[in-house]
This record gives C-alpha cells, structure tokens and sequence, in this order.
C-alpha cells in the first residue's frame, strides 16, 4: 500500500535558522511521483515542486532544496535562511504512475518561522 | 493571482441536497485536479480530468462526480450531502497554459458547509 508519513506535526524556528522538513514514503512501484505543497495561514495551496523517481538529483530553487533518496524513500525539503514568511503548513504527496495516478498525501507539518 | 477561478467561494447548504462546484482552469491548461480538505480527513486527491477525459481517481465518493467540459472548466457534483462533507475543495490545473507544464495552479478553494 502507498503511504506518506511526515512525523513532525509542528516545527517551530527563529527567523534565519535553516529548517528540514522530513518526509518518508512507501509504495511497491518503481516509477511514481513526489510533491510538496504549501498550505499558508491564509488558505490557498501552492504546489511547490514535483520530482520523477527516476530523477535523484537534488533540486534547488532559491532558499528551497529537496533531498530525494530512494534508498531510505525519503524526500525532505529544507528551507535555508528561513523567514516568517515561510509560516505554513507543508504537504508532501505521492502518485504512483504505473497504478492509477492517485496522490496520497501526508497529513502535513506545520511550521512557525518566529520573528 | 494563479488565472485558477473557483465559484462560488462559500456554500452553506442542508443534508440531503446536491451542489454544484464550478472550476475554471488557467487559459491553455488541460488538466483539472479536485481536491478535499476536511479537517477529519486532512487533504485528499479527488479525481483529475484531462482535455475531457478522466486521467486519474482518487478517494472520490460514489455521491461524488465530475466532469470537464469542451472549453476545460470543470465542474464537480456534491449529491445526497452529510455533514462529513464539509470542506474546502480546491482545484488545480497544469499544462500548457505557460510556465513548467507540470507545476499545478490552484484556485481558491469553495468552502462548503453542510448544515
């Protein structure tokens, strides 16, 4: 069965420290997808990244980067230098692209990026 | 601002009655991804739908479907409603409207309560 875990429920940092975000996954299939997700305070989502499991380079964009490593079926993101403005609650995702596309979703860790 | 609309914003209807949830995509996208937030159930992937077609089926409820029309709005039908079924749905959408196809846009969420 597919399963998303994100073990911290709540994460609280002072403004500028670096913040990692963990996310282990579980799936059978060899080709699927990863994603994280941004929920702020305010209530929109914003989709923030999706990797192929093909691709285990790491990603980086700007004060974001995503560590993908199959051999723990981990995919965190780490946020560097933080700022309040990252306060939100972060949602990794998992489609398998053999099966039927379906996202599963972690239940999401909420950060605070204090002042 | 994604170029993702949603109608309405909020609905407040009665158990038993059906509602109708209107998305439409940014211009040129062809997926439409649905969306469930509740606070029971967190965040769950619903059903996407691709230029008409549907692509992939998530935890959608019997009393749930949806459909995407000709010109790529979608829309999704909400019938014999519990209580259970408050919540925010959103929709997304990817593809060729501009930017990293596969990058989803989100809409801002309906809000429906079921009183």
């Amino acid at each position: 069965a597919q399963k998303v875990t994100q073990a911290q429920t709540e994460i609280s940092v002072v403004e500028k420290e670096d913040v990692t975000l963990d996310c282990v996954y579980e799936t059978r299939d060899t080709t699927y997808y990863l994603f994280w997700y941004k929920q702020p305070p305010s209530g929109e989502l914003v989709f923030l990244i999706r990797r192929n499991s093909f691709d285990e380079q790491n990603e980086i964009s700007g004060r974001y980067s995503w560590n993908f490593q199959k051999s723990t079926s981990s995919f965190n993101f780490t946020i560097t230098a933080s700022q309040v403005v990252d306060s939100a609650v972060y949602f990794c995702a998992l489609s398998d692209l053999n099966r039927d596309d379906k996202i599963i979703f972690g239940k999401g860790t909420r950060l605070h990026i204090l002042p | 601002d994604s170029g993702v609309t949603q109608t309405p914003k909020h609905l407040i209807t009665a158990t038993g009655q059906r509602v109708t949830l209107r998305c439409s995509p940014r211009s040129g996208d062809l997926s439409v991804y649905w969306y469930q937030q509740s606070l029971d159930q967190g965040l769950q992937f619903l059903i996407q739908y691709y230029n008409g077609e549907e692509r992939a089926k998530g935890n959608i409820l019997e009393r749930f479907s949806a459909q995407q029309f000709p010109d790529l709005h979608s829309e999704l039908n909400l019938s014999s409603l519990e209580l259970g079924d408050s919540a925010l749905y959103f929709c997304a959408s990817s593809g060729v409207g501009g930017g990293d196809p596969d990058t989803q846009y989100f809409g801002p969420g309906t809000r429906l309560t079921v009183l």
